[in-house]
């Protein structure tokens, strides 16, 4: 079974830059989910999608950061306009459902805005 | 919000050690998962506890959650060189959402780096 794929891996942009970020889940995956982990820090959650839904996007900086998951299955965040303090890895997890199911991740994507 | 927060931050063990890293909760666990990740990769799932008191075993990793829910410990028994990585403890973020259906926002701590020496 093929995990969750994530590209690019790695990424260094100027500051004001935008950028976008693709993931695909588990095929039959309800759940996708976008964190972010700054260096030294665990991840913490931007957005959560069931199916092509929002769920849970309160801790994701609106003004800059986007995401949409159309038709359900691949999912795209985008950063416009890129600031210094958005540098860390994002990654990207899928899961059955939205309930107590256990979260695989994919090997995610450094940032890094100079 | 939920805060979690794990100790020690950082561990260096001979091979052959046994080691426990430790999860504390401010508020009632109502899932704990622990998560392995290692330098540039994305995290690897280990364990799910739910129970007080439960405990599983996967290979030379026990993971228990206390009676109260509100720590948990991983133990290696053991520790060899490929157990060094960063280990992360995630909760489960709202016991009536997750009934619900209505989500798993994961809360995770800033982990704990472990390196093991030959």
């Amino acid at each position: 079974e093929a995990g969750v794929a994530q590209s690019p891996r790695y990424k260094i942009i100027e500051k004001r830059q935008s950028v976008a970020f693709w993931c695909n889940p588990i095929s039959g995956h309800a759940t996708l989910y976008w964190y972010q982990q700054i260096l030294g820090q665990g991840p913490k959650l931007l957005i959560q999608f069931q199916n092509n839904g929002v769920v849970d996007d309160s801790q994701l900086p609106k003004d800059r950061f986007s995401a949409e998951r159309l038709k359900g299955v691949d999912s795209t965040l985008k950063i416009q306009p890129a600031k210094l303090e958005d540098s860390a890895v994002y990654l990207c997890a899928s899961s059955v459902g939205g309930g107590s199911y256990e979260q695989y991740f994919g090997p995610g994507t450094r940032l890094t805005v100079t | 919000s939920q805060e979690l927060e794990q100790s020690p931050q950082s561990l260096i063990v001979q091979e052959g050690k046994n080691l426990t890293i430790n999860c504390t909760s401010s508020k009632t666990l109502y899932g704990l998962y622990w998560y392995k990740q290692k330098y540039g990769e994305g995290l690897i799932f280990l364990m799910m506890l739910q129970k007080g008191g439960e405990e599983k075993s996967h290979e030379k990793i026990t993971a228990k959650l206390d009676e109260k829910k509100q720590q948990s410990s991983l133990h290696i028994t053991a520790s060899q060189p490929s157990h060094a990585g960063i280990y992360l403890c995630g909760a489960d973020g709202d016991s009536e959402v997750i009934l619900t259906g209505g989500g798993n926002k994961l809360t995770f701590g800033t982990g704990t780096q472990l390196k093991v020496e030959l």
